[in-house]
């Protein structure tokens, strides 16, 4: 009955260091996403998948960011280098799928704060 | 394509009724909406999946113009409850949000 969960809820970086922050779905939920949200703007899409599958990965700002769900239900969002602009929250949302590959309701995680200095 | 949002920001009294757009220039085939409360996650409010569907979900509902391609958020007698940022969104190539309406419900 646990929600989506996201860990660490905060983590702080140097410029040029390496992240990892990881999603843990809604049990069975067979379509995972990630988003990137700055202050004061709407969630950005960054990649989705279905089971373990990345199905689309165009929202992906650069080639430092990389995600991968291995077995179908935790995700881990790895960022390179980090640069400054990286700085936002990063939401995980986790959904079932429907007929037609329609997007039913996302629940989302409470999302990780990265701040690069 | 990002969906617009409107207006931007609202400031109501408890009790009032607001009302916010999200409108696209591309084919909508489904719109969501969810709130966001200030430092929370997105919290889904209800979707609609048909053209002309209608939701409603205790004093908040929508409407989805397919034909006009755009939904409306209706909020009746607004609580303090209602305060956050209320986003739409539609699946496109992949899921896109609008850019938020700032809803404040003061005593």
């Amino acid at each position: 009955g646990a929600g989506v969960s996201q860990s660490p809820r905060y983590k702080v970086a140097k410029r040029g260091q390496d992240v990892a922050l990881r999603c843990d779905p809604i049990s069975g939920h067979v379509s995972l996403f990630w988003y990137q949200q700055a202050l004061g703007q709407g969630p950005e899409f960054l990649t989705y998948f279905q089971n373990e599958a990345q199905l689309d990965k165009s929202g992906l700002p650069s080639d430092r960011f990389f995600a991968e769900r291995p077995e179908g239900s935790v995700s881990t969002l790895k960022i390179q280098r980090t640069q400054q602009e990286d700085s936002a929250v990063y939401l995980c949302a986790s959904s079932q799928i429907g007929p037609e590959d329609r997007v039913y309701e996302q629940y989302f995680g409470p999302g990780t704060r990265l701040t690069v200095t | 394509q990002q969906p617009v949002q409107s207006p931007q920001a609202v400031i109501l009294r408890e009790g009032e009724d607001a009302v916010i757009n999200c409108s696209s220039s591309k084919a909508l085939y489904s719109v969501h909406w969810y709130r966001q409360k200030h430092g929370e996650a997105p919290v889904f409010l209800m979707i609609l999946l048909k053209g002309g569907e209608q939701k409603g979900h205790d004093k908040i509902s929508a409407s989805f113009n397919e034909k006009k391609q755009q939904s409306s958020l209706y909020l009746t007698a607004s609580q303090l409850s209602y305060s956050g940022t209320y986003f739409c969104g539609t699946k496109d190539q992949n899921f896109v949000f609008g850019p938020g309406t700032r809803l404040s419900v003061l005593p």
